[in-house]
């Protein structure tokens, strides 16, 4: 039973332009969301959180959104770089209970330039 | 070493044989996680490992899988009687203290493939 879902396998975006990568999760009592990105090869690297007790958090050029009555959250990146090109996935966690994330199926995100 | 390192970055193997994969977390982090990625599939949950703590072996997806960590300090994922649907990326991963809201840091992974 997947908890957290990237509905979109891949993305292509032009240099310059807005990505924006979404995610759903299922599981109410997820209080934590991350983004992990991965280039091939190479394990996940943490890009950005945020906690549900905000709606948005910002650095740089990447912010996340957190709708939590949707139970949805998304990624922005302006304006997208060809070095943006990887996958990104959505990860999510609870402050009880196991330790571990719950990720996503990661969205390829291809920046053309 | 500055990162988490996993040994062998690549390992096939035929049905049924038992393999050994080798995570080498930061040093002073102590938790340790295994994941794996199918192919199309999110990293799954593994196991988990904190300072001197019982794992936490929910993820495991069966008892061919086991996984121990010795000192503290490296840990070593074994499969045995592999079969074709343990094909994966297996994905190591340590963060300082473990706790819910910490940034993990992984190694580039092994790649499993069962003949």
């Amino acid at each position: 039973d997947q908890q957290v879902k990237q509905n979109s396998p891949s993305l292509s975006v032009q240099e310059g332009r807005i990505s924006i990568l979404n995610c759903d999760y299922t599981n109410s009592m997820f209080d934590y969301f991350l983004w992990y990105k991965k280039y091939p090869a190479e394990g996940p690297t943490f890009l950005i959180s945020i906690s549900s007790i905000k709606d948005k958090n910002e650095d740089g050029r990447f912010t996340v959104f957190l709708n939590k009555s949707a139970k949805h959250l998304s990624l922005h990146i302006v304006p997208s770089q060809p070095g943006d090109s990887a996958v990104y996935f959505c990860a999510a966690s609870v402050k009880t209970g196991a330790n571990n994330l719950f990720f996503g199926t990661g969205t390829r995100l291809t920046v053309i330039p | 070493g500055a990162g988490v390192s996993q040994s062998p970055s690549n390992k096939v193997t035929e049905k049924g044989k038992d393999v050994e994969l080798r995570c080498d977390p930061i040093s002073g982090h102590t938790a340790l996680y295994w994941y794996r990625q199918s192919l199309g599939q999110g990293l799954e949950f593994l196991i988990y490992f904190q300072g001197n703590s019982a794992p936490d072996k929910s993820g495991l997806p069966s008892d061919r899988f086991s996984a121990e960590r010795t000192g503290g300090s490296v840990s070593t994922l074994t499969i045995q009687r592999t079969q074709q649907e343990d094909s994966a990326v297996y994905l190591c991963a340590s963060s300082l203290m473990g706790q819910a809201n910490e940034k993990l840091f992984f190694g580039s992974g092994t790649q499993l493939s069962v003949l």
